[in-house]
């Protein structure tokens, strides 16, 4: 069975400061994970997926992820925020395999203050 | 028109009305999706159309029923709906059998229900 965590529903960081979104997943094998962007009254956005390649992951916009499998986490980070990175982040497991069961995050809310 | 679309973007219907929502993937992808995102709860799987055949339905309610009449085109038929169908309904696709199947997500119809 899989199932994700995201252990900040809102997190809040000054502009030019770096973001921290946190993500723990539980596995029974080697999943592939997502980052995925919603903006306000948008769709869901890909940022970066990780499928067992390069542990670092880079992604659109400045963002990147790294897995680490000892302590089960898929962390996104930021060095510098920018006020357009405003939005809802969800944290993905899916199988390695290539099936449709995608495992959501119930999401973190970043907000970026002037 | 690329990625994929929804229409419409908003829609507003009695309980006793008949709607339907309609999804477009321009990504030459083998397999659709249905989700349903209400407020402060995680992502619901809806339906899955792989290669135009239905492969999940997650006890979803009759009023809503799903058609796939080719890979570019899923659509959401509803019909007496309740109040606590509102919410933003996505539409996602991807290519189905790689080594990891990434779905790609539309803008959304936002759906009141009154």
């Amino acid at each position: 069975a899989q199932s994700v965590t995201q252990l900040d529903s809102h997190v809040s960081v000054s502009e030019g400061t770096p973001v921290l979104l946190r993500c723990n997943y539980s596995s029974s094998y080697s999943p592939s994970l997502f980052w995925y962007v919603q903006h306000p009254n948008k769709g869901l956005q890909l940022l970066l997926k990780y499928t067992s390649a390069a542990t670092l992951v880079k992604g659109i916009n400045g963002f990147e992820a790294e897995f680490k499998k000892s302590e089960t986490s898929f962390h996104l980070t930021k060095p510098s925020a920018h006020m357009s990175d405003a939005a809802e982040y969800f944290c993905v497991v899916s199988p390695p395999w290539g099936t449709y069961k995608y495992i959501f995050g119930t999401g973190t809310r970043l907000k970026v203050l002037a | 028109e690329t990625g994929v679309t929804q229409t419409p973007r908003h829609l507003v219907m009695g309980m006793t009305n008949k709607k339907s929502l309609k999804c477009e993937q321009h990504l030459g992808h083998n397999a659709m999706y249905w989700y349903k995102q209400s407020a402060k709860k995680p992502l619901e799987l809806m339906f899955v159309y792989s290669l135009e055949e239905r492969v999940e339905n997650n006890s979803v309610p009759s009023r809503f029923s799903p058609e796939c009449p080719n890979s570019s085109h899923l659509f959401l038929h509803l019909h007496t709906l309740q109040p606590e169908d509102s919410a933003l309904y996505l539409c996602a696709s991807s290519q189905a059998g790689g080594v990891t199947d990434t779905q790609y997500f539309g803008p959304g119809t936002r759906l009141t229900v009154l």
